[in-house]
């Protein structure tokens, strides 16, 4: 099984749709990312979570929501989608201040393919 | 973190090193240089990391210049899997609040045949 579990892998929904994206983790990490990728474009920061009382905005965060319900859990919701948020989405994970790593890098799932009409 | 500079495609020879720069000028001493790769619409994954002296592991070599102000990422012999987009990335290796990954454009590896 993979590290870091996204579904769907691919969605496609309508204008004004509520959506939700999931994701779990096998890793133990603290903290959880959401990033959005456009076709051609590097990755951009949704929200993060150094913790499961920890929820951040990053540098795009208008139009989505996230819930972190348990370590290993970390969804990404639309609340009404619109077509400009077509994209690839991936979770990520990486080891906490308290936590050791053998490298500190971060995790990604096999990201979700997400296509509003 | 500090920001980076890469090329914005590169082509290499099968079986041949791939040899990736990056420049990185006003890297803090704190600073860790890390380099992921993305594979055609995959997650991106984790290649090496290193603060000044060169690393080398399974996938990848990493030499940084003695002033830490530029890195090359080595692949030795090149395959046709290793075409993908090659991020280099600098940051303190166990962030703190404010100091998340990011991403700029990469380079494009094409490893040919």
């Amino acid at each position: 099984d993979a590290d870091v579990t996204q579904t769907p892998r691919n969605r496609i929904t309508k204008t004004g749709k509520r959506i939700m994206l999931e994701c779990s983790q096998t890793k133990g990490h603290d903290r959880m990312y959401w990033y959005r990728q456009d076709p051609g474009l590097g990755l951009r920061l949704i929200y993060y979570s150094f913790d499961v009382k920890d929820i951040n905005k990053g540098e795009i965060s208008d139009g989505y929501s996230v819930s972190r319900q348990a370590q290993a859990k970390f969804s990404l919701s639309l609340e009404s989608a619109i077509p400009n948020q077509t994209a690839l989405y991936f979770c990520a994970t990486s080891a906490g201040r308290g936590q050791v790593s053998a490298n500190y890098g971060y995790t990604f799932g096999s990201g979700t393919r997400l296509t509003v009409v | 973190d500090a920001k980076t500079t890469q090329p914005t495609s590169m082509d290499c020879a099968e079986g041949r090193a791939a040899n990736l720069p990056c420049n990185h000028s006003t890297i803090s001493g704190n600073e860790y240089v890390y380099w992921y790769r993305q594979i055609h619409s995959q997650g991106p994954q984790y290649i090496i990391h290193g603060l000044k002296n060169n690393e080398t592991n399974e996938m990848a070599s990493l030499i940084i210049t003695e002033d830490r102000k530029s890195s090359t990422l080595i692949l030795p012999h090149a395959t046709l899997r290793d075409t993908a987009v090659y991020y280099c990335i600098v940051r303190v290796a166990k962030d703190n609040a404010g100091n998340m990954l990011t991403f700029g454009g990469g380079t494009r590896l094409m490893v040919k045949p």
